[in-house]
């Protein structure tokens, strides 16, 4: 079945790096996506990594894929407290109608000063 | 910029109401989705949409319905609103049928209340 799995909550100190996990269970995903959501907001796409790819770099972000035990990761380097949200993984499930994507239940970023 | 919009951001209805959610986006998008949101499950699918007139059933459908009649607008309905239809719900475009890396823009969310 589908299933992405992240963890609730992580805190970080300011200027530190922070490292967001997930993992996924559908081996077909074609790509694999971070989005972000600030207080009050709807969600915004940060990134996304086509499942051939190991690695993908974007200023501050890293995302890191291992497609082999199916975990992919974001790396924000420098964190500030503007990078305070929930970030979501998630993965595409190509479907016969509409491209859908997967949602794991989001990871609360928090920053220390 | 791509923009999505829904009708409200906060709406309060008692149980058994009939409650409208409206979403327009202005980018042409072919596909459209429904998502609520909840602590700790994440966004969870309810109905999308990828043409006019044309609708499928997200992973949680029971007490929902949709209407897309026009292609910038896709309605949510909660026929019979009830206590734990209390959520956030969130609608989405994205702008072609079957594009595996199609990002989906998100409008700023509606938070429903049901008393």
């Amino acid at each position: 079945g589908e299933d992405v799995e992240q963890s609730l909550f992580l805190s970080v100190r300011e200027g530190d790096s922070s490292v967001i996990n997930c993992t996924y269970t559908d081996s077909s995903s074609t790509y694999l996506y971070w989005y972000k959501q600030e207080p009050g907001a709807g969600l915004q796409l940060l990134t996304y990594i086509f499942s051939n790819m190991d690695m993908k770099q974007d200023q501050r972000l890293t995302v890191l894929l291992n497609k082999k035990d199916k975990h992919l990761s974001l790396r924000i380097a420098d964190t500030q407290t503007g990078d305070s949200a929930i970030y979501f993984c998630a993965e595409s499930h190509p479907s016969s109608s509409a491209s859908k994507i997967i949602f794991g239940s989001g990871t609360r970023l928090s920053i220390r000063p | 910029d791509v923009k999505v919009t829904q009708s409200s951001r906060y709406l309060v209805k008692r149980t058994g109401e009939k409650v409208f959610l409206e979403c327009v986006q202005d980018m042409d998008h072919e596909n459209m989705f429904w998502y609520r949101q909840d602590p700790g499950l994440g966004l969870r699918l309810i109905y999308f949409s990828y043409d006019v007139k044309m609708k499928e059933k997200g992973d949680i459908p029971e007490g929902y319905s949709v209407s897309r009649e026009k292609k910038e607008r896709f309605s949510l309905i909660l026929e019979s609103a009830s206590t734990n239809q209390t959520s956030m719900y969130l609608c989405a475009s994205s702008l072609r049928r079957r594009a595996s890396t199609d990002t989906q823009y998100f409008g700023p969310g509606t938070r429903l209340t049901v008393l």
